[in-house]
């Protein structure tokens, strides 16, 4: 069946240091992929999306690009700052079912330093 | 715009007794979404509905209930608690048809522990 795997955390930073958070997935149909953010005792939401190979999403500094070749979707960010300091999640919703499931890894928690 | 929100925020309880986590949007939305959340597991989902009295399990169906007589309401309900039932419990919601972009929209979850 479908999967995400993503790299585990926690990952810990100083602040405007490069961040890199690995995300690969298996899917039999054409998935559309995402990032949620989850900040402290909150619920999560959309960081940025891609709906098909070679989109980039993006969205408040944070990009990933949807890599059919590498099934990967890598969450990066150039500089990061102290309110970055969330749990990532990477996921999938598949299209060939209508999108009816999204599929969750892990979730990797990030802590920034000052 | 009050979004999805979910009731009771914090709840503890007892081995065997029942509890119902309750879920309601102001979206209209047609997906509803139950999802527990464990550290190393990230999100699982428990069960979902498509429309109003149409429901399906999900991956960890087991000792859960729900059901859906209105499209704003989605409540959850563990009939028999068991300590393995302790997570933090997350209702989303996701537009149909030609709006859908496969977002989900989350309640900001319930944390629920057995004791």
């Amino acid at each position: 069946g479908d999967s995400v795997t993503q790299m585990e955390g926690p990952v810990t930073l100083s602040e405007e240091a490069f961040l890199t958070i690995n995300c690969t997935y298996t899917a039999t149909g054409y998935p559309s992929l995402f990032w949620y953010v989850q900040y402290p005792g909150e619920g999560l939401q959309l960081l940025l999306k891609a709906t098909k190979a070679d989109d980039k999403g993006s969205n408040k500094g944070f990009e990933a690009t949807y890599r059919k070749e590498t099934t990967s979707f890598h969450l990066e960010k150039g500089s990061v700052q102290v309110s970055d300091s969330a749990v990532y999640f990477c996921a999938l919703s598949d299209g060939n079912t209508g999108g009816f499931k999204t599929i969750f890894g892990a979730g990797t928690r990030l802590f920034v330093k000052a | 715009d009050a979004g999805i929100t979910q009731s009771p925020r914090y709840k503890i309880t007892e081995t065997g007794r029942q509890v119902t986590l309750m879920c309601h949007q102001t979206w209209s939305h047609s997906y509803m979404f139950w999802y527990r959340q464990d550290l190393g597991h990230g999100l699982r989902l428990i069960y979902y509905s498509a429309a109003a009295d149409i429901t399906d399990k999900g991956e960890v169906p087991d000792g859960y209930v729900v059901s859906r007589s209105k499209t704003e309401n989605f409540p959850l309900t563990l009939e028999s608690a068991t300590r393995s039932q302790t997570s933090v419990y997350f209702c989303a919601s996701r537009r149909s048809g030609g709006a859908n972009t496969g977002e989900l929209f989350f309640g900001e979850g319930s944390r629920l522990t057995v004791l």
